[in-house]
């Protein structure tokens, strides 16, 4: 149990364009999901915090115009990098916390998107 | 500020018991020890998590001392696929995470 999917795996796109992850909690209902991004070689940074039929918290630094999050349903939310740049590109990760049950509030990572803007 | 401190990396043989070990001297009395890690290029993978008990499951087993300053993740028949970072985190329940630089740990043939 406790599976998290993203589509895509991998995303190649121009510059100037938008892209959107999907981030799908399988077994699950998730009020709370999170969005990270890692560069190489380095940590996740949390990006935003993503609440099912409310607005997003943005970590200090992230700007909320451009990275777009919607959390419309208990089990989806979506990242939409807006007018990418090659400085975007990245491996966006998304997780979503456990409401119910044993795992009660431990957070389940899906398998990330790796993010190419040329 | 990081809430852990960290070795940057380990090294363990193949079948020995790899300890990672975990200070966290500032955590508060609700606060949990969460263990993630991570295989290259795939998104974090939880372990195992306490208060103050031990605890233990399929993956691992986690060690917390008395006064809760200190914790160690084991992994106790460590193989070639365990080769990861890990990640120790000091976390409220359900809070966000936060995640520090890390041990990365090579598990050797």
């Amino acid at each position: 149990g406790a599976v998290v999917s993203q589509h895509p795996s991998r995303v190649i796109c121009k510059s100037g364009t938008s892209v959107k992850i999907e981030c799908r909690s399988l077994d699950f209902q998730a009020t709370t999901m999170f969005w990270y991004r890692q560069f190489p070689k380095q940590s996740l940074m949390l990006m935003a915090t993503s609440n099912e039929g409310s607005k997003a918290t943005y970590e200090q630094g992230v700007e909320k115009d451009k990275f777009l999050i919607n959390h419309a349903s208990l089990t989806l939310s979506t990242l939409t990098v807006t007018s990418a740049h090659p400085e975007d590109s990245s491996f966006y990760i998304c997780s979503a916390r456990v409401t119910s049950g044993r795992a009660l509030d431990t957070q389940y990572f899906g398998p990330g998107t790796r993010l190419t803007v040329l | 500020d990081a809430k852990t401190t960290q070795p940057p990396s380990m090294d363990c043989a193949e079948g020995r018991a790899a300890n990672l070990p975990c200070n966290h001297s500032t955590i508060s009395g609700n606060e949990y020890v969460y263990w993630y890690r991570q295989i290259h290029s795939q998104g974090p993978q939880y372990i195992i998590h306490g208060l103050k008990n031990n605890e233990t499951n399929e993956m691992a087993s986690l060690i917390i001392t008395e006064d809760r300053k200190s914790s160690t993740l084991i992994l106790p028949h460590a193989t070639l696929r365990d080769t990861a970072v890990y990640y120790c985190i000091v976390n409220l329940r359900g809070f966000k995470t936060i995640f520090g630089a890390g041990t990365r740990l090579f598990v050797k043939a």
